[in-house]
């Protein structure tokens, strides 16, 4: 069963900084996924990567499948962007779901 | 173009009583799933199907039910409630798995007493 664990799991941080929230998994996969999670609680889809870089406005997510571990990258960050970012793995085969991290709750403060 | 919708967005039953939650989606994706959010953990595969008349179980399945009869409709299906299922249920569609991009629904929040 494949592990994935975020850090950190609080962040704090002011308007502008840019922010790093970071993403490991145990177990080879086939496909990572960052989701962000709105105090409504809707959960919407950021990206899915596989290999590479991915780049969308003012978000970045990385992925080292040799070290098996993914960063989500926000700058100029926003009070807008304050929410749960979550990472999710899928592994293929077997239990066709994806295994989810617990979350890293982001708070921007203007 | 609604995406997935899920209902009820709230429900409170009693021990012992049963419901369905219903999710639909119109994006004609074979993939459907149903996750349980329980704070301090990450979300939990309950169901999924990867197609109409397919489903199989994720990690925690006991006390749920589910069917796929057409591809937009995933019901899920609480045959007798417990205090241990109150959470909050996702529905998520993807167009052929989940290593697809996942469209989620807006969630459920279940209390049982």
């Amino acid at each position: 069963k494949n592990e994935v664990e975020q850090s950190p799991q609080n962040l704090t941080a002011q308007e502008g900084e840019f922010i790093t929230i970071n993403c490991s998994y145990s177990v080879g996969i086939s496909a990572l996924h960052w989701l962000q999670q709105h105090p409504g609680g809707g959960i919407v889809s950021l990206f899915m990567l596989s290999s590479g870089k991915k780049k969308h406005g003012r978000l970045i997510a990385t992925i080292n499948i040799q070290e098996k571990h993914s960063s989500l990258h926000i700058t100029a960050s926003h009070p807008r962007d304050s929410a749960v970012y979550i990472c999710a793995a899928f592994s293929g085969g077997g239990a066709d779901g994806l295994t989810f991290g617990k979350g890293t709750h982001l708070i921007i403060q203007p | 173009n609604a995406g997935v919708t899920q209902t009820p967005k709230f429900q409170v039953l009693k021990t012992g009583q049963s419901m369905t939650l219903q999710c639909a989606q119109d994006m004609n994706h074979e993939y459907m799933s149903w996750y349980r959010q329980d704070p301090g953990m990450g979300l939990r595969l309950i169901h999924y199907s990867v197609g109409a008349g397919i489903t199989d179980q994720g990690e925690v399945p006991n006390g749920y039910n589910v069917s796929r009869s057409t591809t937009e409709d995933f019901p899920l299906r609480l045959l007798s409630a417990a205090p241990s299922q109150t959470s909050v249920y996702f529905c998520a569609s993807g167009r052929t798995g989940a290593g697809t991009e996942a469209f989620f629904g807006q969630g459920t929040r279940l209390t049982v007493v």
